[in-house]
């Protein structure tokens, strides 16, 4: 089985810094994932990891330490329309290729 | 990037009907789609694997004989809600990965299919 952990909710100003943890244990890991997700719609693609290390794409950022089972995704100059889920995402490859996801962090931008 | 377009976006239906939801990969193929469900409020629950030409592999949970699962091309795959219930109420989504072999790649989700069981 697998465990993927991450905060249920968060709240930050707008401009702001944002980092959001995610911890999971899994067998045969093929990469993590962060997608974002506003409520009623399709999850939408921010970040892959495999490797150990800080991917930076724009404003998001994510991280990867594969020997303490640990991401984060770093959001900077935060924005209203940054509300949303924030899902972590693993892949494994074993009995399949499979993405698992986390229960997902929701985010609120204030003002 | 890859297109996953699914059918149809909303669909309410009485209690005891079955409802079939459309998963296509516009641009390329996809050997494997996955069908997510998701409740309010939580995250996507992965419901099953869906194989081209070959059966579709559930997760522990999911009844196959309720959430019937077809992948007769490499660009479709649907899954038929049978005799659907009010506790199926639900955001079915469907995804599939623009690679090929290997299982990397981001996985692009359909637009997803919000089901209603009166």
């Amino acid at each position: 089985g697998q465990n993927i952990d991450q905060p249920t909710e968060m709240t930050a100003t707008e401009g702001a810094i944002v980092q959001i943890n995610c911890t999971y244990q899994t067998s045969g890991f093929n990469g993590l994932f962060w997608y974002q997700q506003h409520a009623g719609e399709a999850p939408t693609f921010l970040s892959y990891n495999v490797l150990d290390g800080l991917e930076e794409k724009g404003r998001f950022s994510s991280f990867l330490s594969r020997s303490k089972g640990y991401s984060y995704l770093l959001l900077k100059e935060l924005q209203m329309k940054d509300s949303a889920s924030y899902l972590c995402a693993v892949s494994r490859n074993t009995g399949g290729f499979k993405t698992i996801f986390g229960a997902g962090t929701r985010l609120f931008v204030k003002a | 990037g890859a297109v996953v377009s699914q059918h149809p976006s909303r669909v309410i239906c009485k209690s005891g009907t079955s409802v079939k939801i459309e998963c296509r990969s516009l641009d390329f193929q996809a050997t494997t789609m996955f069908w997510y469900r998701q409740f309010p409020k939580q995250s996507l629950m992965l419901m099953a694997t869906s194989n081209e030409g070959s059966k579709a592999t559930y997760e522990q949970g999911v009844e196959k004989d309720k959430f019937l699962i077809n992948h007769a091309s490499l660009t479709l795959s649907t899954l038929t809600v049978t005799s659907a219930h009010p506790e199926d109420s639900s955001f079915y989504i469907c995804s599939a990965r623009s690679s090929g072999g290997g299982g990397t790649g981001e996985l692009f989700f359909g637009e997803g299919s919000r089901l209603t069981v009166l």
